[in-house]
């Protein structure tokens, strides 16, 4: 069974702060990973995605992801935080390649101090 | 990009009546649809897959005689919280894939609220 593990229930950082989000994954096979970000009493969107290829992506909003199969690793960054990026992030692995069921972290609430 | 709704965003119900949610793809077919529970400060749960013209799959320790899933059409999915007790307050999520893709585009959510 695969399952992700984000160690860091919550992060303060300090706006024009650099961010790093941890996101650990367990899966037997090459994953799909993704990072969604969601606000207060919203639904998800999507910051990045990998599926293959080039192990360092780039989302939106400013924010990238490494992918280092070596570490079982795929975390989240941001060079500058905005007071905006407050909110919560959660890691995804792709259940299997025949199927689209996600399996998420538990979660990372990232608060901005001024 | 694919959007997601859901209907209502926020319901208030009696203990003991049922609730119907639903999920819609907008601008895109959905074969399969995902249902999503998300208790306060906690992670997401997948409830069940929604499959249009099939029975939903349910994932283990989900009652599927209290949570009732139809995919009646490729674009639309509802979820039917039946009996509905406090222990049901939740915020349910839907998502659907773009395609043979992992990739799912979420819907906005809906509180249940059950006095």
């Amino acid at each position: 069974a695969q399952s992700v593990t984000q160690p860091d229930i919550h992060i303060t950082v300090s706006e024009g702060a650099s961010l790093e989000l941890r996101c650990n994954y367990s899966y037997g096979a090459t994953p799909y990973l993704f990072w969604y970000v969601q606000s207060p009493g919203q639904g998800l969107q999507l910051l990045l995605k990998y599926f293959s290829g080039d192990t360092l992506v780039q989302g939106i909003k400013g924010f990238e992801a490494e992918f280092k199969r070596s570490q079982s690793s795929f975390n989240l960054r941001k060079p500058s935080v905005h007071w905006s990026d407050a909110a919560e992030y959660f890691c995804a692995v792709a259940r299997n390649n025949a199927g689209n069921m996600l399996t998420f972290g538990g979660g990372t609430r990232l608060m901005v101090k001024p | 990009g694919a959007v997601v709704s859901q209907h209502p965003s926020r319901v208030i119900c009696k203990s003991g009546t049922s609730v119907k949610i639903e999920c819609r793809s907008l601008d895109f077919q959905a074969t399969t649809m995902f249902w999503y529970r998300q208790f306060p400060k906690k992670s997401l749960m997948l409830m069940a897959t929604s499959n249009e013209g099939s029975k939903a799959t349910y994932e283990q320790g989900v009652e599927k005689d209290k949570f009732l899933i139809n995919h009646a059409s490729l674009t639309l999915s509802t979820l039917t919280v039946t009996s509905a007790h406090p222990e049901d307050s939740s915020f349910y999520i839907c998502s659907a894939p773009l395609g043979p893709t992992p990739e799912q585009y979420f819907g906005p959510g809906t509180r249940l609220t059950v006095t």
